[in-house]
C-alpha cells in the first residue's frame, strides 16, 4: 500500500461547480497536510495548508482533514476555467528536518467554460 | 516573491553523459529538495540538503548526486545518464521555519536517448 493515495482523475466538471479533491493516507504520525497546485508546464505551487485535524477556508477553498480515518479533502466553491491543473496533496510528520513531504500522484482537474 | 530558478527547462542527453542540472533560489531559504516527477508515481525526493555542504539522501538516489556549495544553490548530477531517467525534474526550497512550505521552480524536462 502506498503512503499517499490519490485518486488521479482527470476530473471533469462545469464551470461553477462545487470540486471534491481527496486523498487517503496510511502513516498516523503526519500533522501537516498541503495542498499544491500544478498547472501545465509550471512547478507545484502551494495553495493551503492545515496541522493537525480540522477544517481551514481561503476564499473558494477549503482544506478538511480527518485523521481518525486518514483523509483529507479540497474543496473548491464555483470553480473557474483557472481553476484547470493538477492537484497534489502532501503531507509530512515535519517533527525535524529530516522528515520528509510524502506527495500524492495528483488528480487533473478540467473546469469547463 | 520567492523565486526559484532552474538552469534549464528542456534537455535532451545521451546515454552515458555527464548531466548538471542547476537550482538557485534567492531568499535565503536553509532547506532545498530535488525531485523528480513521473506520470502515476508523483513527487519522488531524490536528495535534499538542510544547509551548505550538508546533503541527505532521499528515497531514490541511485544514479544521482549532488553538490551544495553555497546556500543559495544545489545541483544534481546524473554520473551516467541512463534512459530510466528521463522525467522531469523538480528544484524545491523551504525556509527552516516553515518546512510545510515548500517553493518550486518550473522544471527541467530531461530525456536519455
Amino acid at each position: 500500500q502506498k503512503e499517499v493515495e490519490q485518486d488521479p482523475g482527470p476530473l471533469s466538471v462545469p464551470e461553477g461547480a462545487i470540486v471534491s479533491l481527496n486523498c487517503t493516507y496510511s502513516n498516523s504520525a503526519f500533522q501537516y497536510f498541503m495542498w499544491y497546485r500544478q498547472y501545465s508546464r509550471k512547478g507545484p505551487e502551494l495553495l493551503m495548508y492545515t496541522y493537525s485535524s480540522g477544517n481551514k477556508e481561503d476564499g473558494r477553498f477549503t482544506a478538511q482533514v480527518d485523521k481518525s480515518s486518514k483523509y483529507i479533502s479540497l474543496f473548491i466553491r464555483d470553480s473557474q476555467p483557472s481553476d484547470s491543473a493538477t492537484y497534489l496533496c502532501a503531507m509530512s510528520p515535519l517533527r525535524t528536518s529530516y522528515d520528509k513531504v510524502i506527495f500524492g500522484p495528483g488528480t487533473s482537474l478540467s473546469v469547463i467554460p | 516573491d520567492v523565486k526559484v530558478t532552474q538552469s534549464s527547462r528542456y534537455l535532451v542527453k545521451r546515454t552515458g553523459e555527464k548531466v548538471f542540472l542547476e537550482c538557485v533560489q534567492d531568499m535565503d531559504h536553509e532547506n532545498m529538495f530535488w525531485y523528480r516527477q513521473d506520470p502515476g508515481l508523483g513527487l519522488r525526493l531524490i536528495y535534499f540538503s538542510y544547509d551548505v555542504k550538508m546533503k541527505e539522501k532521499g528515497d531514490i538516489p541511485e544514479g544521482y548526486s549532488v553538490s551544495r556549495e553555497k546556500k543559495e544553490r544545489f545541483s544534481l548530477i546524473l554520473e551516467s545518464a541512463s534512459t530510466n531517467q528521463t522525467s522531469m525534474y523538480l528544484c524545491a526550497s523551504t525556509p527552516g521555519l516553515r518546512p510545510y512550505e515548500q517553493y518550486f521552480g518550473p522544471g527541467t524536462r530531461l530525456t536519455v536517448t
